[in-house]
């Protein structure tokens, strides 16, 4: 069954903690991207990756690291650097040099308490 | 780097009506610009979507207009139903030939509500 899988569903830390978000897909793609989704925020870019070992910043990187060091997995760490990180996070991926869809993985809420 | 911008941030219509969402972006490279519907609580799923050499694109009641010379686009939904109650994103991938080559920013959303 191919796909992108985020786990887990639901989150939860303490403050100060860092946590690591994970990201896995098999359907081949070259690209993937991570999203922070706020209520009436839209979905903002955190980092992306075009290619295996090698990455992006996105709009609003700060306090957050990423690796990418296969192709199928593109994991987030929220580091104790990220002043407010509690958010529903969202993966996705694509084909890198096509222009075609992304897709989405179910997300991971986040609640740092 | 590219900024889109949605509006409304929310829309309201009777069943049957129409609706209609608009987005501009900034970056010249960009050539993708797809289209999200996400319902509550589920993952954002592509409803349509438009590249940069085409200037409309249809697909039953949901269309797509691209405007490449004011860097717009906007999304037509006729004959609105409740089930088309969600909310929607549009999108833009940036192109080659710019340092942003891949990046897909997404505008803010629009709350869209078909009341029976």
């Amino acid at each position: 069954d191919g796909g992108i899988t985020q786990s887990p569903k639901y989150l939860f830390r303490k403050e100060g903690q860092n946590v690591t978000l994970s990201c896995e897909q098999n359907l081949n793609h070259d690209a993937m991207y991570w999203y922070r989704q706020d209520p009436g925020q839209g979905l903002r870019l955190i980092y992306y990756s075009q290619i295996v070992n090698d990455f992006q910043k996105g709009d609003i990187a700060e306090g957050y690291s990423v690796s990418r060091e296969k192709k199928e997995s593109f994991p987030l760490t929220v580091t104790s650097a990220q002043k407010n990180p509690t958010a529903f996070y969202l993966c996705a991926s694509s084909v890198r040099d096509r222009v075609t869809e992304a897709f989405f993985g179910q997300g991971t809420r986040l609640t740092v308490v | 780097g590219e900024n889109v911008e949605q509006h409304p941030s929310t829309l309201s219509v009777q069943e049957g009506d129409s609706a209609v969402i608009k987005c501009t972006y900034s970056d010249s490279a960009s050539n993708y610009f797809p289209w999200y519907k996400q319902e509550l609580g589920k993952r954002p799923q592509l409803i349509i979507d438009i590249r940069s050499n085409v200037g409309e694109k249809k697909d039953q009641r949901i269309a797509v207009t691209l405007n490449k010379t004011a860097k717009h686009f906007s999304l037509h939904i006729t004959e609105t139903q409740p089930e088309d109650s969600a909310v929607y994103f549009c999108a833009a991938r940036a192109g080659a030939g710019g340092t942003s080559y891949g990046k897909l920013t997404f505008g803010q959303g629009t709350i869209l509500t078909v009341h029976p």
